[in-house]
């Protein structure tokens, strides 16, 4: 049971490049989401997907897409990279429901835009 | 305001000491509550979840305050293995989805 899985580990981009990170869990979990990490900004959520076949915008969502290929995965891409985009970015998954969200992380891609 | 507020440290401590960090939130309408463990450079991994009658984990006790809007967490006996960032996080019900919103987190130094 590898919980939640995310590839590339790291990552460099040049400006304007594409790519998308990978994400996959095997707990069964309705809900995936996608946040990224800044040094003094704490967590931030980009998108999420409530269940399979939906996906919403969390916080900062512009400059990302977003697609939930399956209930076990859940991909972001950045279509045009911009140094701002220069963060750690989890992804995580829950079972929703009962009014509890307890989340559940994968190891995190470091990516670097120059 | 932040939605989630924590005091960001550090905390330094020496092994064996007790600790006790708090954490306040703004919104009322929040459902469920938890403590993450960060360590550097690697993923929030779930500590404990908190609720409303509080809850004790081994060496870890978290309480939850609704009417004043804060939570805590106390670790007793610390070990240097303690040592990490503790992130509060709280749920916030939107329609069928919840929304984790994060603190910034408390960084812990135990030394021996």
């Amino acid at each position: 049971n590898a919980g939640v899985t995310q590839t590339p580990k790291f990552q460099v981009l040049k400006t304007g490049q594409s790519m998308t990170l990978q994400c996959a869990q095997d707990m069964n979990h309705n809900s995936m989401y996608w946040y990224r990490q800044d040094p003094g900004m704490g967590l931030r959520l980009i998108y999420y997907s409530a269940s399979e076949g939906t996906t919403d915008k969390g916080e900062v969502p512009n400059g990302y897409n977003v697609s939930r290929l399956n209930k076990r995965e859940f991909s972001l891409r950045l279509e045009s990279a911009a140094p701002s985009q220069t963060s750690v970015y989890f992804c995580a998954s829950s079972r929703l429901g009962q009014g509890r969200n307890e989340q559940y992380f994968g190891p995190g891609t470091r990516l670097t835009v120059t | 305001r932040k939605e989630v507020e924590q005091d960001p440290g550090p905390f330094n401590v020496p092994e064996g000491a007790t600790v006790a960090f708090n954490c306040t939130y703004s919104n009322s309408a929040s459902q469920s509550f938890f403590w993450y463990r960060q360590d550097c450079r690697k993923e929030p991994k779930l500590l404990m979840s908190v609720y409303s009658s509080g809850n004790e984990d081994g060496r870890f006790t978290a309480q939850l305050n609704r009417a004043s809007q804060y939570i805590s967490l106390l670790i007793r006996d610390s070990k240097l293995s303690d040592s990490a960032t503790y992130l509060c996080v709280v749920n916030t019900r939107s329609g069928n989805t919840g929304k984790l919103i994060f603190g910034q987190g408390t960084t812990l130094q135990v030394k021996p």
